[in-house]
């Protein structure tokens, strides 16, 4: 059974910084792309961050590029995006995604999704 | 970036009754169109994935059409589990994009 537990967050002050895990299970975790996707109160999804299954590719949502790095360590089978110069509108929960496809080109549909984990970001 | 409009946002309906969801997008996308459903305080669930393959588990009551740019997620009959928010999202192109959802909720 697949199973994603995300960690990591909470409240944090404008311009501050914070690193989301994600814990993964249940699958080969080095043969899959992750994503993560992050959703604001009340509001629709936003795909944030993709990173290959060897982590050698990344791609990044405009509103976050150069702020946040995703990475990842296979012998922990363990997701992680650090998120730096925090902003009021990147407060939202943020969901760890294992994607369908197995390589990049044919990835980009979230077939297993965490239970996530909020972020908030406020003075 | 591509954008997806669904239509309607909301929609009222009775269980039993035939949902239908539509999703549009500003320029074409091939087949590379997934539908998710989302309850209150629960994460999303992937329903159908490439325009119209079901995921693993999903009821046959639910089924999805449609390529380029017009795509429908269908039910057959709403069961009272069923009423939820549907999202629409494509990856043909970078960055990949949702749409703003549609609710569906109980008539």
């Amino acid at each position: 059974e697949v199973q994603l537990l995300e960690s990591g967050g909470g409240l944090v002050q404008p311009g501050g910084s914070l690193r989301l895990s994600c814990a993964a299970s249940g699958f080969t975790f080095s043969s899959y792309a992750m994503s993560w996707v992050r959703q604001a109160p009340g509001k629709g999804l936003e795909w944030v961050s993709v990173i290959s299954g060897s982590g050698g590719s990344t791609y990044y949502a405009d509103s976050v590029k150069g702020r946040f790095t995703i990475s990842r360590d296979n012998s922990k089978n363990t997701l992680y995006l650090q998120m730096n110069s925090l902003r009021a509108e990147d407060t939202a929960v943020y969901y760890c995604t294992k994607d369908q496809g197995g390589v990049l080109a044919a990835a980009g549909t979230f077939a297993y999704w965490g239970q996530g984990t909020l972020v908030t970001v406020s003075s | 970036e591509i954008v997806l409009t669904q239509s309607p946002a909301t929609l009222s309906l009775s269980p039993g009754e035939r949902a239908t969801l539509s999703c549009r997008a500003s320029q074409s996308v091939s087949n590379y169109l997934a539908w998710y459903q989302q309850k209150p305080g629960q994460a999303p669930r992937l329903l159908i994935y490439d325009a119209s393959n079901r995921a693993t588990g999903i009821p046959a009551r639910f089924s999805g059409s449609g390529s380029g740019t017009d795509f429908t997620l269908t039910i057959s009959s709403l069961e009272p589990e069923d009423f939820a928010v549907y999202y629409c999202q494509q990856r043909r192109n970078w960055p990949w994009t949702f749409g703003q959802g549609t609710k569906v909720e109980i008539k």
